[in-house]
């Protein structure tokens, strides 16, 4: 159980673009959703914290107008690299955290890597 | 704020030997959660164990086991009968019991040797 999913998986696209990834809850309701960014050989990031049907609060130095975070349902949360740049690429990570299983324990998703060019 | 150190950047272990890896955190609170993720090549964050802080007993999952001392701040992660599959990334994380958030520790890369 505690199954949380994220497409794409991989994502190339051009300096300018906008690019929204999707993170779903497949087997519980996630009233809590995280996004995280990780560099190679790095730690998690976290970029932002969602309630469901509540704005999201942004991590320090995270630009809220950047990375647009929607959080719509116990299932459902996107985040949108709006203008995305060269250095915006990476490995973007969600997670979920609700009724499920354990309430206090996130579970991940398989991450999606985007490449600007 | 709450921080979490892996001192061990890297670790090796053989096959069916047993290997330890540590964690300290530095926190003010009493109740929180505590956690290792496993991150294999595929980069899927695999839960491996959790405990909380208001348990004595350690946690077990199988091969996976803990060393929590909750007055010393750490928290070990003991790999016994290490198999191939277990060579990933491992994190430490800490929660709240009155927060959301992770802390995450740094990691350790755990390879395995045949």
């Amino acid at each position: 159980g505690a199954v949380v999913s994220q497409h794409p998986s991989w994502v190339i696209c051009k300096s300018g673009t906008s690019v929204k990834i999707e993170c779903r809850s497949l087997d519980f309701q996630a009233t809590t959703m995280f996004w995280y960014r990780q560099f190679p050989k790095q730690s998690l990031m976290l970029m932002a914290t969602s309630n469901e049907g509540s704005k999201a609060t942004y991590e320090q130095g995270v630009e809220k107008d950047k990375f647009l975070i929607n959080h719509a349902s116990l299932t459902l949360s996107t985040l949108t690299v709006t203008s995305a740049h060269p250095e915006d690429s990476s490995f973007y990570i969600c997670s979920g955290s609700g009724l499920a299983g354990v309430w206090e324990t996130q579970y991940f998703g398989p991450g999606t890597r985007l490449l600007v060019l | 704020a709450q921080t979490v150190t892996q001192s061990q950047p890297e670790m090796s272990v053989q096959e069916a030997e047993t290997v330890t890896l540590s964690c300290t955190y530095d926190t003010s609170e009493s109740d929180y959660y505590l956690f290792w993720y496993k991150q294999p090549p595929s980069r899927q964050m695999i839960l491996v164990i959790r405990q909380e802080a208001y348990k004595q007993q350690n946690a077990t999952e199988n091969r996976f086991s803990v060393n929590f001392q909750k007055a010393a701040k750490s928290f070990s992660l003991k790999i016994s009968d290490s198999q191939l599959g277990d060579a990933a990334m491992y994190f430490c994380a800490y929660r709240s019991a009155l927060g959301q958030n992770f802390v995450f520790g740094p990691g350790t890369r755990l390879s395995v040797l045949p």
